[in-house]
């Protein structure tokens, strides 16, 4: 089946710690985006990328980093410099221009304990 | 800078009504606007598009939107509302004239369709 995964599905990080989060893709799809899911506020753009080995930030990347080394791969570091990372991580795909939708993972619940 | 406004925090509509989920953007050129709608506790879906053309787009489930350049709105619509489409809803937005793939989204809205 085609699709994207994200692993794992809930984290518990102590303060202080790094965390990386997984998404991977099979759709052959080009562009890979990270999202912040908070209630009230929304999707948040964390990094998008566009093609391998090129990323650009969003609006809320500090304290975050990210690598595209593979087509297919697109992880997420959350450091400890992110002031408050509690919360829902969403990963996504598209297509190789900008009119292209995404196709989301099921996401990743980030908890801070 | 692009932004999107979802004026609504939340929907109500009994079931068999007509529903809109509304949605105001801003960019600085010709906009892409998508929906995408979310269940508990899931990831997002894709339901449709507008990229040029015809102002009315259909999409997924019996979705229908409405581009409106003067008013810079994208309203989502449905003739009748199901149950089954109480979820959360999200409107975005690209700059088509930058060509790039930065995408804002709007803080959503959840709609409760009541039997």
């Amino acid at each position: 089946d085609g699709g994207i995964t994200q692993s794992p599905k809930y984290l518990f990080r102590k303060e202080g710690q790094n965390v990386t989060l997984s998404c991977e893709q099979n759709l052959n799809h080009d562009a890979m985006y990270w999202y912040r899911q908070d209630p009230g506020q929304g999707l948040r753009l964390i990094y998008y990328s566009q093609i391998v080995n090129d990323f650009q930030k969003g609006d809320i990347a500090e304290g975050y980093s990210v690598s595209r080394e593979k087509k297919e791969s697109f992880p997420l570091t959350v450091t400890s410099a992110q002031k408050n990372p509690t919360a829902f991580y969403l990963c996504a795909s598209g297509g190789g221009s900008s009119y292209n939708e995404q196709f989301f993972g099921p996401g990743t619940r980030l908890t801070v304990l | 800078a692009q932004s999107v406004a979802q004026p609504e925090d939340q929907v109500n509509v009994a079931e068999g009504n007509p529903l809109t989920v509304k949605c105001t953007y801003s960019v600085s050129g010709n906009p892409y606007l998508f929906w995408y709608v979310q269940y508990p506790n899931r990831g997002l879906q894709f339901l449709l598009k507008y990229i040029t053309g015809d102002n009315l787009v259909k999409g997924s489930y019996g979705f229908e939107a409405e581009f409106n350049k003067s008013q810079t709105s994208f309203h989502l619509k449905k003739p009748s509302a199901l149950v089954s489409d109480s979820a959360l809803y999200f409107c975005a937005v690209r700059d088509a004239g930058t060509g790039g793939f930065k995408t804002i989204f709007g803080a959503g809205t959840r709609l409760f369709v009541k039997a």
